[in-house]
Order: structure tokens, then C-alpha cells, then sequence
């Protein structure tokens, strides 16, 4: 168990609509970055906040928007869904910049599979 | 462009035999990180070991041990006396080292390699 949870676990849904995955990131974590795993395009880097800020953005589509509460929690907004964002989504916190033991490792959640029918 | 390559998409070996998972990369940045994550078919990602670009040591953890080359731009990966619990697949990932606020965590990932371990 990474300590990072993710939610829902499973979610089926259609074409134009809109979905929000959540991301409760390990207690104490920063840093929650989103990735997504196609089987086109693999594992790509999304979008990252560090403590409520968005700090660094990859391959996001305009559809896409995330958010990082104060409690550290973080939504993933989808909207618009087409058939190719099924995937599986995931979240990943990590302490960086918190300590110089910090390793740098991601520790990720069990991610959310969404299927856009 | 930053950019991870294993060739190797699929492996399939018998248990006890060693197996090793390459991975190239492409980066022009003189300080960056290494990463190999693995994914069981229960789909989470594990983290197995981080190295930067300064550190050249091979390591070695039980059973795996990788060697890093800036040399050839790789850092390989090999399972000793691998095991049926060691089917997965296995993600390289390459990342900057930006600021400090995100020390290694926008990887750039390879398209993975899929070991299978018979019994």
C-alpha cells in the first residue's frame, strides 16, 4: 500500500461527458502529479501542483483541468469525453523538496480506470 | 527532446534464469534522474530504484542489481534468479532535475518491458 488513494477505482461512462477522479496523496506529501497509461500512448506525465499551485503541465488536453485543495487533495476534472481518454489514470505524491533524504521517489495510487463508451 | 527507450517489449524466461531489461535514454540536460518502476497485473506502479546522473555505481538491492553507463546513455536492469512473483512489467523513466519543488517528478517514461516468469 503507497499510502497515495485514488478514486473511484473503476468508472464507465459516454462520450461527452464529464468526469471528476480524486487523489488523496500520502500524508505529509506536497506534490501530487497526475498521469495517464493508454495503450497508444503509455505512461504520460499530465499535470503536477505542489501545495495547492500548479507547478509543472505535460501532455494535458484543454478538456482536462485539475485542481489541489488545502487539505492536499486533488481533483482530476475530464469533460468533453471522447472514446481515446479511456485509460488508466493515475496519481502520484512525493515529498520533494521537503528534506535531503528525500529519495525523490513517486509513490503512486492504484489509479482510476475510465472507459468512454 | 528527453526521450526512453527499451526495446524490449516482451520477455519471457523460466524461473532461475537471470534476465536483464535495457533501457536507453536521450537527454541534454547534464544533471537528470533515473527510474524503474514496476507494474504487477494488479496495475499499481512500484517504485524499485532512483539514480542521478552524477552517481555511476552499479547497485545492487537482493536479486536486482542495475548498471548505470552515461557512456551509452543506459541503465540497465537485471534480475537474478528471477521469480514467478516477478512477472511484470517494467517501466524506465527518465526525468530533469528542475526545481526543488519537484525533485524527479515529472518522469518521461519508456513504453515498458513485459517479463513473464514461468514456473
Amino acid at each position: 500500500d503507497s499510502g497515495v488513494t485514488q478514486t473511484p477505482k473503476h468508472l464507465i461512462t459516454a462520450t461527452g461527458q464529464r468526469v471528476t477522479l480524486r487523489c488523496s496523496p500520502r500524508s505529509g506529501d506536497l506534490s501530487v502529479y497526475w498521469y495517464q497509461q493508454s495503450l497508444d500512448q503509455g505512461l504520460q506525465f499530465l499535470i503536477q501542483y505542489y501545495n495547492g499551485e500548479e507547478r509543472a503541465k505535460g501532455n494535458i488536453l484543454e478538456r482536462f483541468s485539475a485542481q489541489q485543495f488545502p487539505d492536499l487533495h486533488s481533483e482530476l476534472n475530464l469533460s468533453s469525453l471522447e472514446l481515446g481518454d479511456s485509460a488508466l489514470y493515475f496519481c502520484a505524491s512525493s515529498a520533494a523538496g521537503a528534506a535531503p533524504s528525500n529519495t525523490g521517489e513517486l509513490f503512486f495510487g492504484e489509479g482510476s480506470r475510465l472507459t468512454v463508451l | 527532446a528527453q526521450k526512453v527507450t527499451q526495446a524490449q517489449t516482451e520477455i519471457s524466461v523460466v524461473e532461475k534464469e537471470d534476465v536483464t531489461l535495457d533501457c536507453v535514454y536521450e537527454t541534454r540536460d547534464t544533471t537528470y534522474y533515473l527510474f524503474w518502476y514496476k507494474q504487477p497485473p494488479s496495475g499499481e506502479l512500484v517504485f524499485l530504484i532512483r539514480r542521478n546522473s552524477f552517481d555511476e555505481q552499479n547497485e545492487i538491492s537482493g536479486r536486482y542489481s542495475w548498471n548505470f553507463q552515461k557512456s551509452t546513455s543506459s541503465f540497465n536492469f537485471t534480475i537474478t534468479a528471477s521469480q514467478v512473483v516477478d512477472s511484470a512489467v517494467y517501466f524506465c523513466a527518465l526525468s530533469e532535475a528542475g526545481p526543488w519543488y519537484n525533485q524527479g517528478g515529472k518522469l518521461i517514461f519508456g513504453q515498458g518491458t513485459e517479463l513473464s516468469v514461468k514456473p
